[in-house]
């Protein structure tokens, strides 16, 4: 069971460039969500969904655009790349209620040069 | 102030010891309350998850305080095994899943 799959686990970008993260579950949980990950800050969520065609924005939204067309999916875009956005970026899957854990993909590490 | 507090360690303590770690919410509706763990440059995995009455796995005990908005995780007998980030975890309803910044442990021989 591959749980939730995060592509690509490394990517270097130019500033200004873009590219979407891509998130993938196979365990039909309603629930998806972004965090990044920085030295000192711990995981802060970007966006989440509650289902497809769901979306709602986490405590540091801008910047990224998500979409939510399926229940499996979940991909996270960056538009127009910056340094500010240099991180290591999770995505999550769980079910609906606020009792239940996160699982999470194995990370995407970005840098942005 | 942040919404979930931490001490970020690190804590460096040797193998057999007992040590505990605190965490601070600081929103009174929060609901529900996890431990995860890290492992450097991997994703955080759930640990255990805490109930009022606190609960036990093994040599790990969580304990909530609600009117002190207050999560404890206590580790006896450390292992090296058990060196990790761990992270403190509230859970405010409405999908909003906070993270504390993280409590780094080193367990030395």
């Amino acid at each position: 069971n591959a749980g939730v799959t995060q592509t690509p686990k490394f990517q270097v970008l130019k500033t200004g460039q873009s590219m979407t993260l891509q998130c993938a579950q196979d365990m039909n949980h309603e629930y998806m969500s972004w965090y990044r990950q920085d030295p000192g800050m711990g995981l802060r969520l970007i966006h989440y969904s509650v289902g497809a065609g769901i979306t709602d924005q986490g405590e540091v939204p801008n910047g990224y655009n998500v979409s939510r067309s399926t229940t499996e999916d979940f991909p996270l875009r960056l538009l127009s790349a910056a340094p500010s956005q240099t991180s290591v970026y999770f995505c999550a899957a769980g079910i609906q209620s606020s009792n239940s854990p996160l699982h999470f993909g194995n990370g995407t590490r970005l840098t942005v040069t | 102030r942040k919404e979930v507090e931490q001490d970020p360690g690190p804590f460096n303590v040797p193998e057999g010891a007992t040590v505990a770690f605190n965490c601070t919410y600081s929103n009174s509706a929060s609901q529900s309350f996890f431990w995860y763990r890290q492992d450097c440059r991997k994703e955080p995995k759930l640990l255990m998850s805490v109930y009022s009455s606190g609960n036990e796995d093994g040599r790990f005990t969580a304990q909530l305080n609600r009117a002190s908005q207050y999560i404890s995780l206590l580790i006896r007998d450390s292992k090296l095994s058990d060196s990790a980030t761990y992270l403190c975890v509230v859970n405010t309803g409405g999908f909003k899943t906070i993270f504390g910044a993280g409590t780094r442990l080193f367990v030395k021989a």
